[in-house]
């Protein structure tokens, strides 16, 4: 499967504790996305990455969360002292120029977190 | 005002109708239109670009008016498969000239019956 990886794909943790996933896009897509959905929304833009440079964050990702792509490839995305709020799934998408633009982004299967 | 408005629906439709979406967006700058298709529980896929010349994918027509900001989608011939949440995304300027994000509207839930 050449598609966006994440891991894990369900994670439950108690308040207080922290979580990190991992994304592995597409091979050769130097764009690395990261977004958050709750139920009955749409996703939010967190922050992304070309290639190993952080381009851009969302004033939704606060000092408790950071995100890095250190060889340009697989990104992790960290949650410290987690807190109930952040129950959600965690969407990774990837892209690459197109004969257009980056703009179409591939989705992962998600990261669905639970904070008791 | 939300960035991107989309009725939430549910629309419910039988078998064979047609059902349209609608979707405005706020910043006159955005520079690209998508809509995506969630299966509960899954992520999101694209399902088409939306050009300013309008364009039809088999029983799918999307349109764009960006005097209006406003995008539709149009399903023909509706199946119980076309049943998803379909999204409204918007690329726009995030200040600079950084467009890398994209901006979802809640999405419109469409069950197709039998």
């Amino acid at each position: 499967d050449t598609g966006v990886s994440q891991d894990p794909r369900h994670k439950i943790t108690k308040r207080g504790q922290n979580v990190t996933f991992r994304c592995d896009p597409i091979s050769e897509h130097n764009r690395l996305y990261w977004y958050r959905q709750t139920l009955g929304q749409g996703p939010e833009f967190l922050t992304y990455f070309q290639n190993e440079a952080q381009l851009e964050k969302s004033r939704l990702l606060s000092d408790r969360f950071s995100a890095e792509r250190p060889k340009g490839s697989f990104s992790t995305l960290e949650i410290q002292r987690t807190e109930q709020g952040d129950s959600a799934m965690y969407l990774c998408a990837s892209s690459s120029w197109t004969a257009r633009s980056y703009n179409e982004q591939f989705f992962g299967p998600g990261t669905r977190l639970t904070v008791l | 005002r939300k960035e991107v408005e989309q009725d939430p629906g549910p629309f419910n439709v039988p078998e064979g109708a047609t059902v349209a979406f609608n979707c405005t967006y706020s910043n006159s700058a955005s520079q690209s239109f998508f809509w995506y298709r969630q299966d509960c529980r899954k992520e999101p896929k694209l399902l088409m670009s939306v050009y300013s010349s309008g364009n039809e994918d088999g029983r799918f027509t999307a349109q764009l008016n960006r005097a209006s900001q406003y995008i539709s989608l149009l399903i023909r011939d509706s199946k119980l498969s076309d049943s998803a949440t379909y999204l409204c995304v918007v690329n726009m300027p995030a200040g600079g000239t950084s467009y890398g994000k994209l901006t979802f509207g809640q999405g419109t839930i469409l069950t197709v019956h039998p």
